[in-house]
């Protein structure tokens, strides 16, 4: 089994559409959990942060984490053709230099106009 | 305000041949830094890490080697490339002292070995 679980996709979606995206894990050390957003042939840029559970909201982006289900989501909300992207949820049991990221392997997100 | 450098963008390079990847950050002292692999399907893939001038943790036995001759530089070599070594390759950085899972990553180095 995987440590950190993520629906390949594709997902399609219409323009304004409430979109969600979702990621399991295994490990119950997870405490910091992370969502990239990657268009094509670019390097994943860092979307939301969150810290052990809870939800945090920032513009159309909200991050869930439901730490006793082992369960993280991002919801877009009125989603845009220019969100059309690869989502890359992200984790670590703890911060510091050595610390190692587990990514998953990503959610192609196309939101047709 | 920081950014991150990768050079060059893509490479076609024939098995067996040497790999010289580079990787610079401005607007930072002594910043973490990393070398991750992207493979179609596979999620990104953690190759080295590094904490200061000379110092590479590798997580992956493999034929690649890193090294950082300078604070803010970070190069990723092979001597011998294989078809296996095919993919996206991105340097990433995180602040010194800081929260390491905070990572920022570089427009990465697109690999094709034939």
């Amino acid at each position: 089994q995987k440590e950190v679980e993520q629906d390949p996709g594709p997902l399609s979606v219409p323009e304004g559409a409430i979109v969600s995206l979702n990621c399991t894990y295994s490990n119950s050390a997870f405490q910091y959990f992370m969502w990239y957003r990657q268009y094509s042939r670019k390097g994943p840029e860092l979307l939301m942060y969150t810290y052990s559970s809870g939800n945090k909201e920032d513009g159309r982006f909200t991050a869930q984490v439901d730490k006793s289900s082992k369960y993280i989501s991002l919801f877009i909300r009125d989603s845009q053709p220019s969100d059309s992207a690869t989502y890359l949820c992200a984790m670590s049991p703890y911060g510091g230099a050595t610390n190692k990221l587990i990514f998953g392997t990503g959610t192609l997100l196309a939101v047709q106009p | 305000s920081q950014t991150i450098h990768q050079w060059p963008a893509t490479l076609v390079q024939p098995v067996g041949s040497p790999l010289s990847l580079e990787c610079t950050v401005e607007g930072t002292s002594n910043p973490n830094l990393y070398w991750y692999r992207q493979a179609a399907g596979r999620g990104l893939q953690l190759l080295f890490y590094s904490v200061g001038i000379g110092q590479i943790s590798s997580e992956v036995p493999q034929n690649l080697s890193a090294s950082r001759p300078q604070d803010r530089q970070f190069i990723l070599s092979s001597k011998k490339l294989l078809l296996s070594d095919s993919g996206f390759y991105l340097c990433a950085w995180s602040s010194p002292g800081g929260r390491g899972d905070t990572q920022y990553f570089g427009p990465g180095t697109r690999l094709t070995v034939l």
